[in-house]
């Protein structure tokens, strides 16, 4: 299995929901991550998790929390969103953290804030 | 100014035709991502490099580490090679990967 899952798909809420987005890999990678991608943009990194714990969070504000359960699932949870949080969310896993791994993509979630 | 910059921006040809896409990086790095995103859609790994040349299919990616460039090569295109091409590196010491801005390449029948 050579894939990073991620559900769902797509995903519209409200600015007082809570929801969560869920990302999967079971290539036994240990470093998973959250980017943020909007339209006609790069992708953006929020958080990396490695060996389970988080090792960076870039400045994200709080209304986005990750956790990592174990070592092939990272969460994603949403809480108090604005408009302009609705993008395309991607996860990405790597064997580990070290500079020479690849990253594997998941195919996103595209999320819409209203 | 970004880290990496992309060349060019936009990119359309006529089904079989050679396309070249480049790269250019202003850091020491450890490795340099080719990504591929078709519209709407996630983010398929296409090479890493660190050093030479690879192929991959119709695909071949060079980096050349002196001059701190890239390219990424389709050969006889088609028009499901349609997409955004998205070059990224890795500095020496760190998780994060810096973007290029992307190329749309649009591939006609």
């Amino acid at each position: 299995d050579t894939e990073v899952t991620q559900t769902p798909k797509h995903l519209v809420m409200g600015m007082t929901n809570k929801k969560s987005l869920k990302c999967e890999q079971h290539m036994g990678h240990r470093a998973m991550y959250w980017y943020k991608q909007k339209a006609k943009k790069p992708p953006e990194l929020m958080f990396v998790y490695s060996y389970e714990k988080l090792s960076i969070n870039e400045s994200v504000p709080s209304r986005f929390s990750p956790e990592c359960p174990n070592s092939s699932l990272l969460n994603l949870h949403l809480h108090a969103l604005q408009p302009e949080d609705s993008a395309l969310y991607l996860c990405a896993s790597s064997r580990n953290g070290r500079v020479k791994n690849e990253q594997f993509f998941g195919p996103g979630t595209r999320l819409t804030v209203l | 100014k970004n880290e990496v910059e992309q060349s060019p921006q936009n990119l359309t040809a006529q089904e079989g035709e050679f396309i070249t896409i480049n790269c250019s990086y202003s850091v020491g790095i450890s490795a340099l991502h080719w990504l591929q995103q078709h519209p709407g859609g996630g983010i398929v790994s296409l090479f890493m490099l660190s050093s030479g040349k690879k192929k991959h299919g119709r695909l071949i990616a060079t980096i050349n580490i002196q001059e701190k460039h890239s390219s990424l090569h389709i050969t006889a295109s088609h028009p499901r090679d349609s997409a955004v091409y998205i070059c990224a590196v890795r500095g020496s010491n760190d998780y994060k990967l810096s973007f290029g801005a992307g190329t749309t390449v649009t591939v006609r029948a």
